[in-house]
């Protein structure tokens, strides 16, 4: 099955942009049946799908950072994309990347990666 | 839609019988996805459509319910099943999970 990275930077700046990349292994991103997703799991606010995107382009967000996101794919690295804009401390997180199937479920994961915002 | 779970930690031994509880605040029919995360893991899937087994969840695991109120129930806990469980709707957007059921030995 699909195996997924993350990557970025771990330590961002309040009011700058939060950026993060998604490798996507033993699988295609331009399947056209599944999504991509990025989930976000802190003590505060538990587990939140922020938001997903399909090979084309088209996405779906949370409200609780629409205005702030925006993912993009990228299919011919087989990457989907994360920023977050105008990020404050409520936006520190592990981020996941996950396989959004038939923008149902989520699986499989990323290993997730810290982002502290300070 | 907001996704309740209960208990929030759940005492056992192993080779007991777990039961967790999901409560939506709304119906959601049969969309529900449980997942399960280790200390220091990412979640996993282990079950979708409120009862369908994901590839390589053991069938110990084993989900239930529809409209408003689901269980999980784990027949004869073993050693890797001591973690934190989740639900997750699938109805609607946005997405959400509940706030996880620890099983701690």
């Amino acid at each position: 099955q699909a195996q997924l990275q993350e990557s970025g930077p771990r330590l961002v700046k309040p009011s700058e942009t939060l950026s993060l990349t998604c490798s996507v292994f033993d699988d295609r991103i331009t399947d056209t049946n599944h999504y991509w997703a990025w989930i976000r799991q802190s003590p505060e606010k538990g587990l939140e799908w922020i938001g997903s995107v399909l090979h084309t382009g088209t996405t779906f967000y949370n409200p609780s950072v629409r205005g702030r996101i925006s993912i993009s794919a990228d299919t011919s690295k087989n990457q989907f994309s994360l920023k977050l804009r105008s990020v404050t401390a409520a936006d520190t997180a592990v981020y996941y990347c996950a396989k959004h199937v038939f923008t149902q479920w989520f699986g499989p994961w990323g290993q997730g990666i810290p982002v502290t915002v300070s | 839609i907001v996704m309740t779970q209960s208990p929030a930690t759940l005492s056992l031994s192993p080779g007991e019988s777990a039961t967790l509880t999901c409560r939506a605040s709304e119906n959601i029919r049969g969309d529900l996805a449980w997942y399960q995360q280790r200390h220091g893991e990412a979640p996993r899937l282990l079950i979708y459509d409120a009862f369908t087994r994901a590839t390589g969840t053991p069938d110990r695991f084993s989900g239930r319910g529809s409209g408003t109120e689901f269980t999980l129930t784990i027949s004869s806990l073993q050693s890797e099943d001591f973690a934190t469980y989740y639900c997750q709707h699938h109805h609607a957007w946005p997405k959400t999970f509940g706030q996880g059921t620890k099983v701690e030995i």
